[in-house]
Protein backbone atom coordinates (compact mmCIF):
# COMPACT_ATOMS: atom_id res chain seq x y z
CA UNK A 1 0.00 0.00 0.00
CA UNK A 2 0.36 3.74 0.11
CA UNK A 3 2.02 3.89 -3.62
CA UNK A 4 2.47 7.16 -4.89
CA UNK A 5 2.98 7.99 -9.03
CA UNK A 6 4.48 10.47 -10.90
CA UNK A 7 4.63 10.58 -15.00
CA UNK A 8 6.69 11.48 -16.93
CA UNK A 9 9.40 9.80 -15.28
CA UNK A 10 11.97 12.01 -17.35
CA UNK A 11 11.41 14.30 -19.75
CA UNK A 12 13.14 16.85 -21.89
CA UNK A 13 12.18 20.12 -23.61
CA UNK A 14 13.44 22.64 -25.47
CA UNK A 15 13.82 26.59 -23.16
CA UNK A 16 10.71 28.27 -23.55
CA UNK A 17 8.39 25.39 -23.34
CA UNK A 18 6.06 24.67 -20.16
CA UNK A 19 6.16 20.81 -19.23
CA UNK A 20 3.28 19.32 -16.96
CA UNK A 21 4.36 16.79 -13.94
CA UNK A 22 1.41 14.50 -12.74
CA UNK A 23 2.01 12.93 -9.21
CA UNK A 24 -0.94 10.59 -7.92
CA UNK A 25 -1.45 8.38 -4.98
CA UNK A 26 -2.67 5.03 -6.49
CA UNK A 27 -4.37 3.42 -3.31
CA UNK A 28 -4.88 6.25 -0.63
CA UNK A 29 -6.73 9.51 -0.63
CA UNK A 30 -3.67 12.32 0.13
CA UNK A 31 -5.27 15.47 1.60
CA UNK A 32 -1.75 16.97 1.50
CA UNK A 33 0.80 16.60 -1.55
CA UNK A 34 4.30 18.51 -1.43
CA UNK A 35 6.82 19.01 -4.21
CA UNK A 36 10.30 19.11 -4.00
CA UNK A 37 13.53 19.70 -6.10
CA UNK A 38 17.06 18.15 -5.61
CA UNK A 39 19.58 18.68 -7.60
CA UNK A 40 22.48 15.85 -8.08
CA UNK A 41 23.96 14.70 -4.91
CA UNK A 42 21.94 17.45 -2.49
CA UNK A 43 18.80 17.59 -0.78
CA UNK A 44 15.81 17.73 -1.23
CA UNK A 45 14.34 21.42 -1.11
CA UNK A 46 10.89 21.48 -0.67
CA UNK A 47 9.31 24.04 -3.28
CA UNK A 48 5.48 24.32 -2.29
CA UNK A 49 2.50 22.16 0.00
CA UNK A 50 -0.73 21.95 -1.96
CA UNK A 51 -4.08 20.69 -0.35
CA UNK A 52 -6.74 19.40 -2.37
CA UNK A 53 -9.30 22.33 -3.47
CA UNK A 54 -7.02 25.43 -1.99
CA UNK A 55 -4.56 27.25 -3.73
CA UNK A 56 -0.65 25.57 -2.77
CA UNK A 57 1.84 26.97 -0.38
CA UNK A 58 5.18 28.49 -1.69
CA UNK A 59 8.27 28.54 -0.19
CA UNK A 60 10.34 31.49 0.60
CA UNK A 61 11.90 31.95 -3.26
CA UNK A 62 9.87 29.92 -5.14
CA UNK A 63 8.73 31.85 -8.09
CA UNK A 64 4.58 30.64 -7.67
CA UNK A 65 4.29 32.26 -11.20
CA UNK A 66 6.52 29.77 -12.56
CA UNK A 67 5.78 26.83 -10.82
CA UNK A 68 2.15 26.38 -10.94
CA UNK A 69 0.75 23.99 -8.59
CA UNK A 70 -2.85 22.36 -9.20
CA UNK A 71 -4.02 19.83 -6.40
CA UNK A 72 -7.13 19.08 -8.59
CA UNK A 73 -8.46 15.76 -6.29
CA UNK A 74 -7.53 13.99 -3.66
CA UNK A 75 -5.26 11.85 -5.39
CA UNK A 76 -3.74 13.93 -8.25
CA UNK A 77 -1.39 17.09 -8.09
CA UNK A 78 0.55 18.26 -10.96
CA UNK A 79 3.24 20.74 -11.22
CA UNK A 80 3.91 22.69 -14.42
CA UNK A 81 7.05 24.52 -15.16
CA UNK A 82 6.40 27.50 -17.48
CA UNK A 83 8.75 28.79 -20.08
CA UNK A 84 11.21 26.28 -18.78
CA UNK A 85 14.82 27.57 -18.98
CA UNK A 86 18.29 25.03 -18.58
CA UNK A 87 18.48 26.19 -14.95
CA UNK A 88 15.28 24.28 -14.18
CA UNK A 89 16.71 21.16 -14.77
CA UNK A 90 16.47 18.82 -12.18
CA UNK A 91 14.75 15.74 -10.32
CA UNK A 92 11.23 16.51 -9.12
CA UNK A 93 10.14 14.56 -6.29
CA UNK A 94 6.42 14.56 -4.73
CA UNK A 95 5.46 13.11 -1.64
CA UNK A 96 1.98 12.87 -0.52
CA UNK A 97 0.12 12.41 2.93
CA UNK A 98 -2.92 10.58 4.10
CA UNK A 99 -5.54 11.68 5.66
CA UNK A 100 -5.16 14.26 8.33
CA UNK A 101 -1.81 12.56 10.35
CA UNK A 102 0.71 13.84 7.60
CA UNK A 103 3.74 13.49 9.05
CA UNK A 104 3.91 10.02 7.17
CA UNK A 105 4.99 11.36 3.45
CA UNK A 106 4.93 8.86 0.91
CA UNK A 107 7.40 9.57 -2.18
CA UNK A 108 6.78 9.64 -5.79
CA UNK A 109 9.92 8.01 -8.00
CA UNK A 110 10.55 11.46 -8.95
CA UNK A 111 10.57 12.93 -12.32
CA UNK A 112 14.05 14.14 -14.26
CA UNK A 113 13.60 17.32 -16.40
CA UNK A 114 16.34 18.26 -18.69
CA UNK A 115 15.52 21.80 -20.50
CA UNK A 116 17.77 22.22 -23.64
CA UNK B 1 17.11 26.83 13.22
CA UNK B 2 15.51 25.40 10.67
CA UNK B 3 18.56 22.99 9.67
CA UNK B 4 19.13 19.27 9.88
CA UNK B 5 22.63 18.95 10.34
CA UNK B 6 23.87 15.73 8.77
CA UNK B 7 27.32 13.58 9.06
CA UNK B 8 28.81 12.19 7.27
CA UNK B 9 28.62 13.45 3.79
CA UNK B 10 29.85 9.53 2.34
CA UNK B 11 31.12 6.45 4.15
CA UNK B 12 32.24 3.26 3.18
CA UNK B 13 31.78 0.38 5.66
CA UNK B 14 32.47 -3.38 4.56
CA UNK B 15 29.73 -6.14 4.09
CA UNK B 16 28.70 -6.99 7.69
CA UNK B 17 29.71 -4.03 9.39
CA UNK B 18 27.83 -1.51 11.60
CA UNK B 19 27.26 1.60 9.61
CA UNK B 20 26.60 5.25 11.69
CA UNK B 21 25.13 8.29 10.75
CA UNK B 22 24.77 11.46 12.89
CA UNK B 23 22.33 14.35 12.74
CA UNK B 24 21.66 16.94 14.71
CA UNK B 25 19.05 19.88 15.03
CA UNK B 26 18.36 23.25 16.86
CA UNK B 27 14.50 23.58 16.98
CA UNK B 28 13.04 21.68 19.78
CA UNK B 29 10.00 22.18 18.43
CA UNK B 30 10.69 19.39 15.90
CA UNK B 31 9.17 15.77 17.44
CA UNK B 32 9.56 14.01 14.57
CA UNK B 33 12.43 12.28 13.15
CA UNK B 34 12.42 9.72 10.11
CA UNK B 35 15.11 8.35 8.22
CA UNK B 36 14.65 7.92 4.42
CA UNK B 37 16.51 6.22 1.81
CA UNK B 38 17.43 6.85 -1.53
CA UNK B 39 18.86 4.73 -4.49
CA UNK B 40 19.83 6.87 -7.73
CA UNK B 41 17.15 7.99 -9.66
CA UNK B 42 14.52 7.33 -7.40
CA UNK B 43 12.24 8.59 -4.80
CA UNK B 44 12.79 8.53 -0.87
CA UNK B 45 11.45 5.89 0.78
CA UNK B 46 10.71 5.95 4.50
CA UNK B 47 13.17 3.55 6.59
CA UNK B 48 12.80 3.97 10.51
CA UNK B 49 11.13 7.34 12.11
CA UNK B 50 11.24 7.89 15.94
CA UNK B 51 9.29 10.33 18.19
CA UNK B 52 11.46 12.09 21.22
CA UNK B 53 9.82 10.68 23.69
CA UNK B 54 11.72 6.99 23.42
CA UNK B 55 15.13 6.96 23.22
CA UNK B 56 15.82 3.98 20.39
CA UNK B 57 14.06 2.60 18.21
CA UNK B 58 14.56 -1.03 16.43
CA UNK B 59 12.89 -2.12 13.05
CA UNK B 60 15.19 -5.46 11.48
CA UNK B 61 18.69 -4.17 11.09
CA UNK B 62 18.24 -0.45 11.32
CA UNK B 63 17.90 1.61 14.95
CA UNK B 64 17.46 4.72 15.75
CA UNK B 65 18.94 6.49 18.53
CA UNK B 66 17.74 9.58 20.03
CA UNK B 67 19.49 11.94 22.80
CA UNK B 68 16.53 15.28 23.29
CA UNK B 69 19.04 16.93 25.60
CA UNK B 70 21.67 17.22 23.06
CA UNK B 71 19.40 17.48 19.90
CA UNK B 72 20.90 14.53 18.27
CA UNK B 73 19.80 11.28 16.74
CA UNK B 74 21.54 8.75 14.65
CA UNK B 75 20.70 5.57 12.52
CA UNK B 76 22.83 2.15 13.43
CA UNK B 77 22.49 -0.33 10.27
CA UNK B 78 23.79 -3.58 11.56
CA UNK B 79 24.87 -6.46 9.38
CA UNK B 80 25.34 -3.96 6.79
CA UNK B 81 24.88 -5.10 3.18
CA UNK B 82 26.18 -4.64 -0.09
CA UNK B 83 22.23 -3.40 -1.10
CA UNK B 84 22.11 -1.05 1.75
CA UNK B 85 24.04 1.32 -0.72
CA UNK B 86 22.39 3.67 -0.86
CA UNK B 87 21.77 7.84 0.00
CA UNK B 88 20.24 8.16 3.16
CA UNK B 89 18.92 11.41 4.84
CA UNK B 90 17.17 12.64 7.89
CA UNK B 91 14.45 14.82 8.48
CA UNK B 92 12.80 16.51 10.92
CA UNK B 93 9.14 18.00 11.09
CA UNK B 94 6.96 19.63 14.07
CA UNK B 95 3.28 19.00 15.23
CA UNK B 96 2.35 22.50 13.34
CA UNK B 97 0.68 23.28 10.15
CA UNK B 98 1.40 20.98 7.28
CA UNK B 99 4.47 19.17 9.24
CA UNK B 100 6.56 20.55 6.59
CA UNK B 101 9.99 17.99 6.78
CA UNK B 102 13.19 19.76 6.64
CA UNK B 103 15.93 17.17 5.50
CA UNK B 104 19.54 16.70 6.45
CA UNK B 105 22.24 16.99 3.80
CA UNK B 106 22.50 13.14 2.59
CA UNK B 107 24.96 10.31 4.08
CA UNK B 108 25.88 8.41 0.80
CA UNK B 109 27.03 5.01 1.80
CA UNK B 110 28.94 2.69 0.02
CA UNK B 111 28.49 -0.89 1.42
CA UNK B 112 31.86 -2.92 0.07
CA UNK B 113 31.73 -7.01 -0.80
Amino acid sequence: GAVVSQHPSWVICKSGTSVKIECRSLDFQATTMFWYRQFPKQSLMLMATSNEGSKATYEQGVEKDKFLINHASLTLSTLTVTSAHPEDSSFYICSAAPGTVIETQYFGPGTRLLVL
Amino acid sequence: QQQVKQSPQSLIVQKGGISIINCAYENTAFDYFPWYQQFPGKGPALLIAIRPDVSEKKEGRFTISFNKSAKQFSLHIMDSQPGDSATYFCAASMNTGFQKLVFGTGTRLLVSP
